[in-house]
């Protein structure tokens, strides 16, 4: 089955203890991007990857950081989370280089206390 | 920055009613999308229209662009009440961006 899988799903952590949260898909897509949304707020782009090894900075790239190392995959890691971290992330990925058609993760709900 | 800005942010109507949703933006677009998104899920992709076309349509669903204006529109028609969900447009120009999202709330 086509999917972009995360995990965690949920997540409640104490601040300043790295964490990362995992994507991955199976689809042989090129392009793959991070989302978080909050209430009032919509969906903001962390960071997206146009293929392997390319990765930019999206509207909200503070406090977070990427890796492209395999087409599959694009972990999202909070190298010191904080209490405004806390957030519905989304992980999706298109066929071609660019956010086009995407195809979202189920979410990660993260709580930093 | 929010690109595309929905309207209504909420919509309540009954069960095979057309409802419709309007999206504006402020730049130049490659394309504009519409997601779903089911209480909490992961967004679902419902259609793509180009810059250079004005209408698109897919099953229950029509959206209309207009350059011009900076607007679109997204028509369900002979709504469900599976269709209850929030609906976002999703400006794209080298990124996507998302507005807020109109609620909409089919009853049955």
């Amino acid at each position: 089955e086509a999917q972009v899988t995360q995990n965690p799903r949920y997540l409640i952590t104490v601040t300043g203890k790295k964490l990362t949260v995992t994507c991955s898909q199976n689809m042989n897509h090129e392009y793959m991007s991070w989302y978080r949304q909050d209430p009032g707020l919509g969906l903001r782009q962390i960071y997206y990857s146009m293929n392997v090894e390319v990765t930019d900075k999206g509207d909200v790239p503070e406090g977070y950081k990427v890796s492209r190392k395999e087409k599959r995959n694009f972990p999202l890691i909070l190298e010191s989370p904080s209490p405004n971290q806390t957030s519905l992330y989304f992980c999706a990925s298109s066929l071609g280089g660019g956010p086009d058609e995407q195809y979202f993760g189920p979410g990660t709900r993260l709580t930093v206390t | 920055s929010q690109q595309g800005e929905e309207d209504p942010q909420a919509l309540s109507i009954q069960e095979g009613e057309n409802a419709t949703m309007n999206c504006s933006y402020k730049t130049s677009i490659n394309n504009l999308q519409w997601y779903r998104q089911n209480s909490g899920r992961g967004l679902v992709h419902l259609i793509l229209i180009r810059s250079n076309e004005r209408e698109k349509h897919s099953g229950r669903l029509r959206v209309t662009l207009d350059t011009s204006k900076k607007s679109s529109s997204l028509l369900i028609t002979a709504s469900r009440a599976a269709d209850t969900a929030s609906y976002f447009c999703g400006t794209s120009y080298g990124k996507l961006t998302f507005g807020q999202g109109t609620i909409l709330t089919v009853h049955p």
